[in-house]
């Protein structure tokens, strides 16, 4: 399978707790981009971080990528209640339209 | 307000019935998806368009079935050959091979 792998599959926090979710994957890739999804909507792109790039920051949101492990992994910082939800990693294979894979991802709770 | 735009949001059938779902974008992207999402499954690919009268097939496309008529408009027919046709169908956009998609809000099926 060329999808992306999310690591836990659920992960329960205090509020204001940092949340650490970790994604695998096992081709070269383009980019690799963060999706996340609120009970029962559609899929919200969080970040995009290249394949020439280790670390990307987007406010409470901090994503690095390590080529040579094949994985990525998204920090939340400080997290909020609002912040439940769930977490997609999306590995970009190359070009092409479908070129893209989703995970069954990371199911985050934060307690309030 | 650009956007896409997904109905109806619940969606109820008797098996053995066909049912069409809609999918309206004023973005402007060339290339539109259809997914499916079954609890702790992720997303599945179903079809992809990347330009108006072209489709090609995704990852379970069996019993299902998809036009492109127009740029802004991208149907997906559920037939009744869909043996488990019951899910959460969320519909994307994507404005070239490497950028992130942008998600519709869903439509829930239910077919009993």
């Amino acid at each position: 399978s060329q999808q992306g792998e999310e690591d836990p599959q659920a992960l329960s926090i205090q509020e204001g707790e940092n949340a650490t979710m970790n994604c695998s994957y096992k081709t070269s890739i383009n980019n690799l981009q963060w999706y996340r999804q609120n009970s029962g909507r559609g899929l919200v792109h969080l970040i995009l971080i290249r394949s020439n790039e280790r670390e990307k920051h987007s406010g409470r949101l901090r994503v690095t990528l390590d080529t040579s492990k094949k994985s990525s992994s998204l920090l939340i910082t400080a997290s909020r209640a609002a912040d439940t939800a769930s977490y997609f990693c999306a590995p970009i294979l190359g070009g092409g339209a479908n070129n893209l894979f989703f995970g069954t991802g990371t199911r985050l709770t934060v307690i309030p | 307000d650009g956007g896409i735009t997904q109905s109806p949001k619940y969606l109820f059938r008797k098996e053995g019935q066909n049912v069409t779902l809609s999918c309206e974008q004023n973005l402007n992207h060339d290339a539109m998806y259809w997914y499916r999402q079954d609890p702790g499954q992720g997303l599945r690919l179903i079809y992809y368009s990347q330009i108006v009268n072209d489709f090609q097939k995704g990852d379970i496309a069996e019993g299902y079935s998809v036009s492109r008529e127009k740029k802004e408009s991208f149907p997906l027919t559920v037939t009744s050959a869909q043996k488990n046709p019951t899910a959460f169908y969320l519909c994307a956009t994507r404005d070239g091979g490497n950028s992130p998609l942008h998600f519709g809000n869903g439509t829930r099926l239910t077919v009993t």
